[in-house]
């Protein structure tokens, strides 16, 4: 749909592991982001990029890293995973005219 | 940076009744304005924006306005059906370059039948 898909769509790991999201596009575009959504606080920017191996911060980035190796796959990473990061990921690519198009999320849990 | 605020968080009204969902925003170097819709369990999907060039748009029932020397943008939503019935988000950002949108908390609208 729309061209994006994340896998997985679901997750439980535990505190301290190491957990990678992935977001997929097949529409060739440039700029490509990572947003957790949370009640209370809408949607808040982890990390976006602008290009294979261009990346940067976004407001909540701390416990995260990113990677674009190649324009269609943009890489979530929680290095040590806390519970406070037990959130619903969304992955978007910027269609230009069109605005945001964001994946369907993916859920995590840690325990 | 940006900051937005969205209010408010929480909306019912009755079915064919209008609802409005108000925001204000700090940067006065934002110019794009979208709205989102996301249904309980779905992705949030576009459905109206502006840009700071132009007051009003509407797309059948729904509109947004936009008071760029207030820093403030509404949407408004008539004659609701229970198919309204969603989290609707706003968000501002520079319209230019990576466009890193910067979103409101949220108003969760309830139509009542």
């Amino acid at each position: 749909d729309a061209g994006i898909t994340q896998s997985p769509r679901h997750k439980v790991t535990e505190t301290g592991t190491p957990v990678t999201l992935r977001c997929h596009q097949t529409e060739n575009h440039r700029y490509m982001y990572w947003y957790r959504q949370d009640p209370g606080h809408g949607l808040r920017l982890i990390h976006y990029s602008y290009g294979v191996k261009d990346t940067d911060k976004g407001e909540v980035s701390d416990g995260y890293s990113v990677s674009r190796s190649k324009t269609e796959d943009f890489l979530l990473t929680l290095e040590s995973a806390t519970s406070s990061q037990t959130s619903v990921y969304f992955c978007a690519i910027s269609t230009g005219a069109r605005g945001y198009t964001f994946g369907s999320g993916t859920r995590l849990t840690v325990v | 940076g940006e900051n937005v605020e969205q209010h408010p968080s929480t909306l019912s009204v009755q079915e064919g009744d209008s609802a409005v969902i108000k925001c204000t925003y700090s940067d006065s170097a934002s110019n794009y304005f979208p709205w989102y819709k996301q249904e309980l369990g779905k992705r949030p999907q576009l459905i109206i924006d502006i840009r700071s060039n132009v007051g009003e748009k509407k797309d059948q029932r729904i509109a947004v306005t936009l008071n760029k020397t207030a820093k403030h943008f509404s949407l408004h939503i008539t004659e609701t059906q229970p198919e309204d019935s969603a989290v609707y988000f706003c968000a501002a950002s520079v319209d230019q370059g990576a466009q890193k949108l910067v979103f409101g908390q949220g108003t969760r609208l309830t139509i009542n039948p």
